[in-house]
């Protein structure tokens, strides 16, 4: 398997648990992104991470959201305290450094009850 | 401030036909544009993409025109294919620079039905 793959595929949970989705980005892929779509949206961007380098959190819609890449291949996303609002998917893609097309991964469906 | 705009939110049209998917954008600082088709329960895919110094590329079926005068771009696929029936995305990345990311700002997505 070359692509990204994102685990759990759907996830239900209820408001004000905290939940976490994976991203193992295709091997040999330094930058990594997580976007979300909301129900009729196009994607938004969330994060960038890049290397060694200080990530790009700019597209965080809250302090509720937080991500980390850890030794520079997967990357987790952690939403604590979901809010119905949250519901969504989950969109991780990677591309090499040179490289302008992103790969995406099918993505994690989130329902917040 | 969409930065990025799908003015259709779906296209019909029948197979053999051509469709011509719009995408409008506002910042001039975008260098580069790329397409992306999704199916459902599936992450977009790829499809084609434009550098800002040119105005029109073209692989196999697919052909993207960039207008940059007007903000423009489209997508055309001739002939069109039921297989085809998708969400198409429209994306932009910014200049590159110092700090630039490469992340991608996408538009809202146009649902393309094919008839057969």
């Amino acid at each position: 398997g070359a692509g990204v793959s994102q685990s759990p595929s759907n996830k239900v949970t209820e408001k004000g648990k905290d939940v976490e989705l994976r991203c193992d980005p295709i091997s040999g892929h330094t930058a990594l992104y997580w976007y979300r779509q909301s129900l009729g949206q196009g994607l938004e961007f969330l994060i960038y991470f890049q290397g060694n380098s200080a990530p790009d959190k700019s597209g965080l819609p809250s302090d509720r959201f937080s991500a980390e890449r850890t030794g520079g291949s997967v990357s987790t996303l952690t939403i604590q305290r979901t809010q119905q609002e949250d519901s969504a998917v989950y969109l991780c893609a990677s591309k090499r450094t040179v490289q302008e097309t992103q790969y995406f991964g099918p993505g994690t469906r989130l329902l917040v009850l | 401030d969409q930065q990025v705009k799908q003015n259709s939110p779906s296209l019909s049209v029948q197979e053999g036909r051509i469709s011509i998917l719009n995408c409008d954008y506002t910042n001039s600082m975008f260098d580069y544009f790329l397409w992306y088709k999704k199916y459902p329960a599936e992450g977009p895919t790829f499809l084609i993409s434009i550098s800002s110094i040119k105005d029109k590329n073209e692989d196999g079926r697919f052909t993207v025109f960039l207008n940059k005068s007007a903000k423009h771009l489209s997508l055309h696929i001739v002939p069109s294919q039921p297989g085809d029936s998708a969400v198409y995305f429209c994306a932009a990345r910014l200049l590159h620079g110092s700090g630039n990311t490469g992340k991608l700002i996408f538009g809202q997505g146009t649902t393309l039905q094919v008839k057969p």
